[in-house]
Parts: C-alpha cells; structure tokens; sequence
C-alpha cells in the first residue's frame, strides 16, 4: 500500500497563475519531506524540502505547506511558468533519511 | 556538485536475457538506491544498499538483485528479463544523514 499518494495524476494552468500540487501520507513516522521536478528522460531533481517541525518553507516561486494533523503537505508554485511544466513527485523519509518513499506523481501543464 | 552516472540511457534486450545496469556515484555517499518509474505508479523502491556489500529489498525485488562490491557502484541485475520490466529505472544517492537524494539520468529500459 503506498504511504504517500498524490490524487491527481494532471494539473494544467494559465502561465502567471497559481499552482497548487497536494500530497497525503500515511506513515506518522515521516519526519522530512521532499518535492522533486522530473523531466521526460531525466532523473528527478529536488525542489524544495520541508522538515517536520515546521509548517512553511519557501524558497523564491516555490513555497511548501505542511499539515501535520492532516497528514498533507501541498506545493504552491507563483506565479507559474512554462518552464515548471513537468511531472511533479511528493517524496517522504523518516528521521534515518535511509528510505525515500516516492508518491505517484503530478503531471504540471503550464499553459503560455 | 553530485554526480551520478548510469551507464546506458536507453536499452533494448531480449526476453530472457541477463541484464545489467550500473550506476556510479562521485559523492562517497553511503546510501544507494534502484528504483523503477512507470505511469501512475510514480517510483517504486526496487533495492538499497546503506554500505559496501549491504543490500535491502526494497517494495517490489521479485526478478532484481544488486550487487555493491565498492562504495562507489552499485548494480541492478535482471537475472531473467521479462517484458514487465520495461521500465524507466533510476539510481539515487545519498549520505549518511542526507537530507535528500541525488538522482541519475535514468536507464529506459525496454524488454522485447
């Protein structure tokens, strides 16, 4: 049973406007999370991380929400760009980062 | 920067032939991960390894081994190729403590 799901398999939205990328997990014992941007025929880069402890991290257009009670974190991307369009994977690790547990992946059309 | 290299972009083989794929790090990471991307299922841990002749099964082992003989190499072997392991398979890195994971540029496997 996958620990970390991401629901929508497609985004597409207006260059300039907001993207929003959600991301569930089930493991309480998740302590640090990841974003990583994966182009066709490339290995996924990382994004943007955030640890358990906080709520919110930011980092230029890409910003990471953390609700802990949830069990869901989201990616806001502002304003979007062309270039952002990619498939977009949730990751999640325990204290020992000697895991990573990967979600399905979220396809970010970023329409000119 | 972190380097890590498979060594084929793209591969074709025969059903039932033995395959090897290899993936070099430059980082002297401890930590060493396969895994293996295809639509809607995101990146599913195939093997790790967190040392040198170390390996841990991953979610989905069944017709993989590895083999981690130096700290820099770690191998992903089909033992018998079938066509269900037509794949996009990637290699990740990380040290001891990490707090994230460094990919390759994915090895597109194709079983025919």
């Amino acid at each position: 049973d996958q620990q970390v799901k991401q629901n929508s398999p497609s985004l597409s939205v207006q260059e300039g406007r907001i993207s929003i990328l959600n991301c569930d997990y089930t493991n309480s014992m998740f302590d640090y999370f990841l974003w990583y941007k994966k182009y066709p025929a490339e290995g996924p880069t990382f994004l943007i991380s955030i640890s358990s402890i906080k709520d919110k991290n930011e980092d230029g257009r890409f910003t990471v929400f953390l609700n802990k009670s949830a069990k869901h974190l989201s990616l806001h991307i502002v304003p979007s760009q062309p270039g952002d369009s990619a498939v977009y994977f949730c990751a999640a690790t325990e204290y020992n980062f000697n895991k990573f547990y990967f979600g399905s992946g979220t396809k970010l059309n970023v329409k000119p | 920067d972190v380097k890590v290299t498979q060594s084929s972009r793209y591969l074709v083989k025969r059903t039932g032939e033995k395959v090897f794929l290899e993936c070099v790090q430059d980082m002297d990471h401890e930590n060493m991960f396969w895994y293996r991307q295809d639509p809607g299922l995101g990146l599913r841990l195939i093997y790790f390894s967190y040392d040198v002749k170390m390996k841990e099964k991953g979610d989905i082992p069944e017709g993989y081994s590895v083999s981690r003989e130096k700290k820099e190499r770690f191998s992903l072997i089909l033992e018998s190729a079938s066509t269900n392991q037509t794949s996009m398979y990637l290699c990740a890195t990380n040290g001891a403590g990490g707090t994230e994971a460094f990919f390759g540029q994915g090895t597109r496997l194709t079983v025919v």
